[in-house]
């Protein structure tokens, strides 16, 4: 089975900065890339798939690229709300693996 | 509102069962492909069980693969997830989620989850 990670697994930044967060795929999964947001306590949101199409009312700072293997989720200037965990997830074939996420903090 | 309310979640002993459903509204249920995916408490998003449509294909993550059975009625507009054999290591928020109108899709859709103890 296709193995997904992410990097960092953590990472804490300031109000405006760029974030970028990479995920890659032991194997090559085309463009079937989506990622996720998941608040404290809340339920996982769909930002990004087709590894750089933004889902319908997700905000434009935030933006997917890549194809193959390595795939980046950037957040062009941090905010407060962005305060989540990021989620990266294969949906080629089954199993639709997701990576192991990456804690974001203001 | 497009809508997944999942149900069925509790408290279940090492070996019991348990059965979960998630009741869709608010779209045609009968055309999109559905999964389960839980979260063990404080940890990250597994996916464990998809089926399409029309219910012609089903899988499973290895973890739960003998164990589990997935299902579904579109008649009543529902998904099940079959829990047998249960172990402590199935404690999880479970969702369902649904996979997006294209074949092979992410989840655009995700029920609010209902959760899962296995204890003694």
């Amino acid at each position: 089975d296709i193995q997904m990670t992410q990097s960092p697994s953590s990472l804490s930044a300031s109000v405006g900065d760029r974030v970028t967060i990479t995920c890659r795929a032991s194997q090559g999964i085309r463009n079937y890339l989506a990622w996720y947001q998941q608040k404290p306590g809340k339920v996982p949101k769909l930002l990004i798939y087709a590894a750089s199409t933004l889902q319908s009312g997700v905000p434009s700072r935030f933006s997917g690229s890549g194809s193959g293997t390595d795939f980046t989720l950037t957040i062009s200037s941090l905010q407060p709300e962005d305060v989540a965990t990021y989620y990266c997830q294969k949906y080629n074939s089954a199993p639709f693996t997701f990576g192991p996420g990456t804690k974001v903090d203001i | 509102e497009v809508q997944l309310v999942e149900s069925g979640g509790g408290l279940v002993k090492p070996g019991g069962s348990l059965r979960l459903s998630c009741a869709a509204s608010g779209f045609t249920f009968s055309s999109y492909s559905m999964n389960w995916v839980r979260q063990a408490p404080g940890k990250g998003l597994e996916w464990v069980s998809s089926i399409s449509s029309s219910s012609s294909y089903i899988y499973y993550a290895d973890s739960v693969k003998g164990r589990f059975t997935i299902s579904r009625d579109n008649a009543k507009n529902s998904l099940y997830l079959q829990m047998n054999s249960l172990r402590a290591e199935d404690t999880a928020v479970y969702y369902c989620a649904r996979e997006g109108p294209t074949v092979n899709d992410a989840f655009d859709i995700w029920g609010q989850g209902t959760m899962v103890t296995v204890s003694s």
